[in-house]
């Protein structure tokens, strides 16, 4: 079935550093990923999304990055500071689903 | 726009007893997406519906939950006879066209 794995799990960075959570999506079909940040009690906010005819998309010290062939698809932060500490969560979908298969989320902690 | 309305925030329901959650889409978006999301785990999809049709409710399990999204009023989740696994947070979505959801604040359902 379909299926979208997450790593790392969790991940720990100081303050200024780069971090890069990876997705892996088993179907070929799926040509829409979203990204969602969740604060802890809070609810599922969009950060950014990239569609399967771009290979990469940025906004601000936000990027994401798309390789159809290989089937994954990658957040880069940069200049991480301590309010994007949360858990990411990837997607994939396929329009006409319109259902999103999630990942099982990243704990990202950035350490002041 | 009052964004994505789901309440209650919190709900308590003892065993055997019924939860209706409810969830009122941002205005002009005709699309409704239920989601749970267990401790410490992602996003599992339930059930997506318009205006007075179920179109997919793939992730619904086959007995005890039942979704409704009426011409008028909010979209309803009735979850009948809860046990101690139903507990868990669950988000309410919307879209316009499919793509892009906005996720609601939640309900956060606890079996006692």
């Amino acid at each position: 079935g379909e299926n979208v794995e997450q790593h790392p799990s969790t991940l720990s960075v100081q303050e200024g550093d780069s971090a890069v959570i990876k997705c892996t999506y088993s179907d070929s079909a799926s040509n829409y990923f979203p990204w969602y940040k969740q604060e802890l009690g809070k609810r599922p906010q969009l950060i950014i999304d990239i569609r399967s005819n771009v290979g990469e998309k940025k906004d601000q010290r936000i990027a994401v990055t798309l390789n159809k062939t290989a089937k994954h698809f990658s957040l880069h932060i940069t200049e991480t500071q301590p309010e994007d500490s949360a858990v990411y969560f990837c997607a994939a979908s396929t329009s006409g689903t319109y259902k999103y298969i999630f990942g099982t989320g990243t704990r990202l902690k950035v350490l002041a | 726009n009052a964004g994505v309305m789901q309440n209650p925030r919190h709900l308590v329901r003892r065993r055997g007893q019924e939860a209706r959650l409810r969830c009122s889409p941002m205005k002009g978006h005709s699309h409704v997406y239920w989601y749970r999301q267990l401790p410490e785990e992602g996003l599992k999809f339930m059930v997506y519906l318009q205006k007075e049709n179920i179109i997919d409710e793939s992730g619904m399990p086959k007995e005890r939950f039942s979704a409704e999204f009426p011409k008028e009023g909010p979209s309803i989740l009735r979850i009948q006879q809860v046990v101690r696994g139903d507990s868990a947070a669950y988000f309410c979505a919307s879209s316009p066209i499919g793509d892009g959801y906005t996720f609601g604040s939640g309900t956060r359902l606890t079996v006692v």
